[in-house]
């Protein structure tokens, strides 16, 4: 079983719907990210976070709010979402995500298949 | 700039054949890191390998092996003897020592047919 949890693994919802997911680590990790993957193109990294504190926020509309209330639990808030958002969001960890931590590696979860209506 | 490239968008194989997937990357950091993840079609990906820029040595993991290239800028990944449970998306990636950031290829889609 992988040590990182996201719930829901499948969400359908309208544009004008607020809904929230959820991830969960019970690996002590430090640090956590939302990555969201869209057909045909690189995983694109949304937000890091280290030590609850968000240390990377990657050019994300407003739409998407994250929230890490500790270490071990991260939440995107969806708002008002457009059809293009529709993808597999991946919540990942690593012990921590300074500069100095480049050979941490990322543990990530099954994902939350997001569809967008 | 830092870049990885997958030039093989999918490959399509059959089961006992090898196959090797092809990862260029691009950086000008001396100190970096390298990755390659599985992604199979349950969603989560699976963490396979890690190298860092010093170590050029090529390992070796049951029908897994890496062929690590500094002049060429490559990490490619090759499978022996390919089986059914091998198809997925491989991901190559590569994190700076200097920003700390995981930048992935685009990924490459291995089928392998029984």
């Amino acid at each position: 079983e992988t040590g990182v949890t996201q719930t829901p693994r499948h969400l359908v919802m309208g544009m004008t719907n607020k809904k929230s997911l959820k991830c969960e680590q019970h690996l002590g990790h430090n640090a956590m990210y939302w990555y969201k993957q869209s057909a045909k193109k690189p995983l694109e990294l949304m937000f890091v976070y280290n030590f609850k504190e968000q240390t990377e926020n990657n050019s994300v509309p407003s739409r998407f709010s994250p929230e890490c209330p500790n270490s071990s639990h991260l939440f995107l808030h969806l708002h008002t979402l457009q059809p293009e958002d529709s993808a597999l969001y991946l919540c990942a960890s690593s012990q921590d995500s300074t500069t100095s931590s480049g050979a941490n590696v990322l543990t990530f979860g099954a994902g939350s298949r997001l569809t967008v209506l | 700039a830092q870049k990885v490239t997958q030039a093989q968008t999918e490959i399509s194989v059959v089961e006992k054949e090898d196959v090797t997937l092809d990862c260029v990357y691009e950086t000008r950091d001396t100190t970096y890191y390298l990755f390659w993840y599985k992604q199979p079609p349950s969603g989560e990906l699976v963490f396979l390998i890690r190298r860092n820029s010093f170590d050029e040595q090529n390992e070796i993991s049951g029908r897994y092996s890496w062929n690590f290239q500094k002049s060429t800028s490559s990490f490619n990944f090759t499978i022996t003897a390919s089986q059914v449970v091998d198809s997925a998306v491989y991901f190559c990636a590569l994190k700076s020592s200097n920003t700390g950031k995981l930048i992935f290829g685009q990924g490459t889609t291995l089928q392998v047919k029984p």
